[in-house]
């Protein structure tokens, strides 16, 4: 069985790093591309990053791109997310995704979220 | 343009047929998936590719597409198909790689 599993949220002030961690299991993440959803409060989803299995970056969405970085542990299943000069309207709940193939299609599987916060 | 446009909110009978639609540019050249959230909850993947369903969800899912629009379609709506749809794609442009519709929340009344 899949399972994704985030971890590393919590409530930061705007300029402030954080990292998220995204712990997998019931399959490589190597073997297939990993990506980070993020949802607002009360808003929809918003794709932030990708990475294709052999470590290529997928890309960033517009609104990360330069201060988010997504990255992966083959040894610990592990996907992270580095979110650097943080801002309020980063806050949100971050989903980690599997996609269903090693390039990138569409996501099969979804952690259930890890809530970032952004607030002086 | 590089977006996914659904209608905001959709209301069906129970046992009724209730029709989702998403329109997009990218929708020419690229499937559409369609992702069910409930609250609190994570997205899951409900339809993919060309009408294709994951294991596990129903059959009175289905999808389709013409031109630059896709549709999910759920014949004999149930109390639990209540919750936000997304549609998504990869987009044709390349500037923002996926993209996710605004949602359509679903009723069943």
């Amino acid at each position: 069985e899949v399972l994704l599993v985030e971890s590393g949220g919590g409530s930061v002030q705007p300029g402030w790093s954080l990292r998220l961690s995204c712990a997998a299991s019931g399959f490589k993440i190597g073997d297939y591309a990993m990506h980070w959803v993020r949802q607002s409060p009360g808003k929809g989803l918003e794709w932030v990053g990708g990475l294709n299995w052999d470590r290529g970056s997928i890309g960033y969405g517009d609104s990360v791109r330069g201060r988010f970085t997504v990255s992966r542990d083959d040894a610990k299943n592990s996907l992270y997310l580095q979110m650097d000069s943080l801002r309020p309207e980063d806050t949100a709940v971050y989903f980690c995704a599997k996609d269903v193939s090693p390039g990138g299609d569409y996501f099969d599987s979804w952690g259930q979220g890890a809530l970032v916060t952004v607030s002086s | 343009s590089s977006e996914l446009t659904q209608d905001p909110a959709v209301s069906v009978a129970l046992g009724q047929t209730m029709r989702i639609t998403c329109r997009g540019d990218s929708l020419t050249t690229h499937y559409a998936t369609w992702y069910q959230q409930k609250p609190g909850q994570a997205p899951v993947l409900v339809m993919y590719g060309k009408n294709k369903r994951p294991s596990g969800i129903p059959d009175r899912f289905s999808g389709s597409s013409s031109g630059n629009t896709a549709s999910l379609t759920i014949t004999g709506a149930q109390a639990e198909d209540e919750g936000d749809y997304y549609c998504s794609s990869r987009d044709s442009s390349g500037i923002h790689l996926w993209m996710f519709g605004g949602g359509t929340k679903v009723t069943v009344l």
